[in-house]
């Protein structure tokens, strides 16, 4: 099946330790974006990549990193420098400006 | 890109038309409208999209009016399983934007039975 899959679903993390989000999709799109969404609110964009090797900050990209080796995964890296990383974090692709196609998203708890 | 203005919350019975409007006034040549909706924790799903003509496909209708500067978005017969958060997005598509979305809060439609 064609898709995007984002691991884990679920994921806790200590204060002050790094983490990353994985995100794949076999949709062969060129483009991929990471968002986060806080209770009761939009989504906001947080990084996004057009091509392999290029990726651009989003509306929030503080305390955050990404790569983009292959154009199949866009791995997000939630820093120690993010204030409030607690939030679910959703990956989304899309081929030029079609329609986006969204994972199911990891929902990250930090105690 | 130009925001846009929902309503936060709407009631429909199940069965009937749902009908979800969105102003965007300051809506330019070159940018479409789009909705989304997201069905409480899971991820965005796309719904429809369109420049000036009214579109349709399998899930629902959109109706731009003539000035561009609002949309319906129509779900003919409502079920309960369209319970969700309903975005309307207005996008560019110059090739610096990315493609990028940008979400509002959205109308939470809440179909009753």
């Amino acid at each position: 099946d064609g898709g995007i899959t984002q691991s884990p679903k679920y994921l806790f993390r200590k204060e002050g330790q790094n983490v990353t989000l994985s995100c794949e999709q076999n949709l062969n799109h060129d483009a991929m974006y990471w968002y986060r969404q806080d209770p009761g609110q939009g989504l906001r964009l947080i990084y996004y990549s057009q091509i392999v090797n290029d990726f651009q900050k989003g509306d929030i990209a503080e305390g955050y990193s990404v790569s983009r080796e292959k154009k199949e995964s866009f791995p997000l890296t939630v820093t120690s420098a993010q204030k409030n990383p607690t939030a679910f974090y959703l990956c989304a692709s899309g081929a030029g400006y079609n329609e986006q196609f969204f994972g199911p998203g990891t929902r990250l708890t930090v105690l | 890109d130009a925001k846009t203005t929902q309503p936060p919350s709407m009631d429909c019975a199940e069965g009937r038309a749902a009908n979800l409007p969105c102003n965007h006034s300051t809506i330019s040549g070159n940018e479409y409208v789009y909705w989304y909706r997201q069905i409480h924790s899971q991820g965005p799903q796309y719904i429809i999209h369109g420049l000036k003509n009214n579109e349709t496909n399998e899930m629902a209708s959109l109706i731009i009016t003539e000035d561009r500067k609002s949309s319906t978005l129509i779900l003919p017969h409502a079920t309960l399983r369209d319970t969700a958060v309903y975005y309307c997005i207005v996008r560019r598509t110059a090739y610096n934007q990315g493609g990028k979305l940008i979400f509002g809060q959205g109308t939470e439609l809440s179909v009753k039975p």
